[in-house]
């Protein structure tokens, strides 16, 4: 079985300030590790993703996300917050060995990051 | 733009009631996942299914259930519905050689 636990759920930073969300996995097999942002009323946008190649993983809008095995956990930064980074953060885990279920994904509670000018 | 088309984006229907929720994946894609998000449970797994076949089934309630047509499309069906089936309802697809899922805008349902 897998789990994603995303410490805080709720990170408040201030314009141009670094960004955290913490993400802790857990899971049977080898992971694949995405991040995902929800803006309001809106659906899940990827940010990033680890699929067992390169442990730090560049996404868009400035995020990455470093893999490390021995905490399990992988963590989302952005060197600097820019208003249009508030919204909701989720973790989210599935199995490598995924195939036809690459999609099948547990998320985490989700992180809601607020920005003050 | 994900690709992804869900209809409707609101619905509002009372307890009991039957309606239906439609997902239209991306163009190629042969898997469909369907995802509650409510704020009670977070973002849950449904059911996945694969170019018509059921593959995958998570925390779906038996009054709820899903099915894949010919040409890839997919319908969530929910029934006898509840004050507490009121959610978002994401549908996601993605294909074989892709790693990660692509979600649609959603469908929000509230059960008055």
């Amino acid at each position: 079985a897998q789990s994603v636990t995303q410490l805080g759920s709720h990170v408040s930073v201030s314009e141009g300030a670094l960004v955290l969300l913490r993400c802790n996995y857990s899971s049977s097999v080898p992971p694949y590790l995405f991040w995902y942002v929800q803006y309001p009323n809106q659906g899940l946008q990827l940010l990033l993703k680890y699929t067992s190649a390169a442990t730090l993983v560049k996404g868009i809008n400035g995020f990455e996300a470093e893999f490390k095995k021995s905490e399990t956990s992988f963590h989302l930064t952005k060197p600097s917050a820019h208003m249009s980074d508030a919204a909701e953060y989720f973790c989210a885990v599935s199995d490598s060995a995924g195939g036809t279920s690459y999609g099948k994904l547990t998320f985490g509670q989700g992180t809601i990051l607020t920005v003050h000018p | 733009d994900s690709g992804v088309t869900q209809t409707p984006k609101h619905l509002i229907t009372a307890t009991g009631q039957r309606v239906t929720l439609r997902c239209s994946p991306r163009s190629g894609d042969l898997s469909v996942y369907w995802y509650q998000q409510s704020l009670d449970q977070g973002l849950q797994f449904l059911i996945q299914y694969y170019n018509g076949e059921e593959r995958a089934k998570g925390n779906i309630l038996e009054r709820f259930s899903a099915q894949q047509f010919p040409d890839l499309h997919s319908e969530l069906n929910l029934s006898s519905l509840e004050l507490g089936d009121s959610a978002l309802y994401f549908c996601a697809s993605s294909a074989m050689t892709n790693t990660e899922a692509f979600f649609g805008q959603g469908t929000r349902l509230t059960v008055v």
